[in-house]
């Protein structure tokens, strides 16, 4: 079975500040591997995704995560941090061509601090 | 493009009675899936269809059902409702066959049960 483990319920950072939110997953079968957003009282919004090719992704709004495949991970990062970003991160997992389903981890809270 | 639609936005229920939450994705998209999220157990995968087939299926019990319309649109129904059931009940869409093509939420329906 699959799984997923954000190592961080809560990240407290300063504004300008570089931040990483950390994800590890567990799978004996290939998966693609996805960050959410969601802003309060929202719903989820995708950040970017790992499907094939190019371990490191890139969002439009500065973010970026690598996928590293010996440490089963995909860590989410951004240079500098802005107030707006303050919402909560999900990191999930799918099985390589399977349908619909998608396993989250706990989440990870970012607050950026002024 | 309208994004994924959910109604209604809010829900009060009494225990042991029955309720129906709707989702219209966005145009074009066949697959509709379906979360719940809570504090205490995160988000969790409800069930899948895609052309009007579930195809995916979460550990969910009976009282939880699901069914998807030639126009793909979506409805969940949970009968005998539990105070547990309260939470935030998430759909979202599709335009592929498989997650590869990422997932859209929609902003979800709030179900509070008293």
């Amino acid at each position: 079975a699959q799984s997923v483990t954000q190592l961080d319920s809560q990240v407290p950072v300063f504004e300008e500040a570089p931040v990483e939110l950390r994800c590890n997953y567990s799978s004996s079968v290939s998966v693609y591997l996805f960050w959410y957003v969601q802003y309060p009282n929202q719903g989820l919004q995708l950040l970017l995704k790992y499907l094939s090719g190019s371990t490191l992704v890139k969002s439009i709004n500065g973010f970026e995560a690598e996928f590293n495949k010996s440490q089963t991970s995909f860590h989410l990062r951004k240079p500098s941090v802005h107030i707006s970003d303050t919402a909560e991160y999900f990191c999930a997992v799918s099985i390589s061509g399977n349908t619909g389903k998608l396993i989250f981890g706990q989440g990870t809270t970012l607050q950026v601090k002024p | 493009k309208a994004g994924v639609t959910q109604t209604p936005r809010y829900l009060i229920k009494t225990r042991g009675q029955q309720v129906t939450l709707s989702c219209s994705p966005i145009s074009g998209h066949r697959s509709v899936s379906w979360y719940q999220q809570t504090p205490g157990q995160g988000l969790q995968f409800l069930f899948e269809y895609f052309s009007e087939t579930q195809r995916n299926k979460g550990n969910f019990p009976g009282r939880f059902s699901g069914r998807q319309f030639s126009n793909s649109r979506s409805e969940m129904n949970v009968s005998t409702l539990e105070l547990g059931d309260s939470a935030l009940y998430l759909c979202a869409s599709s335009s592929g066959q498989n997650t590869n093509y990422g997932y859209t939420f929609g902003s979800g329906t709030r179900l509070t049960v008293v």
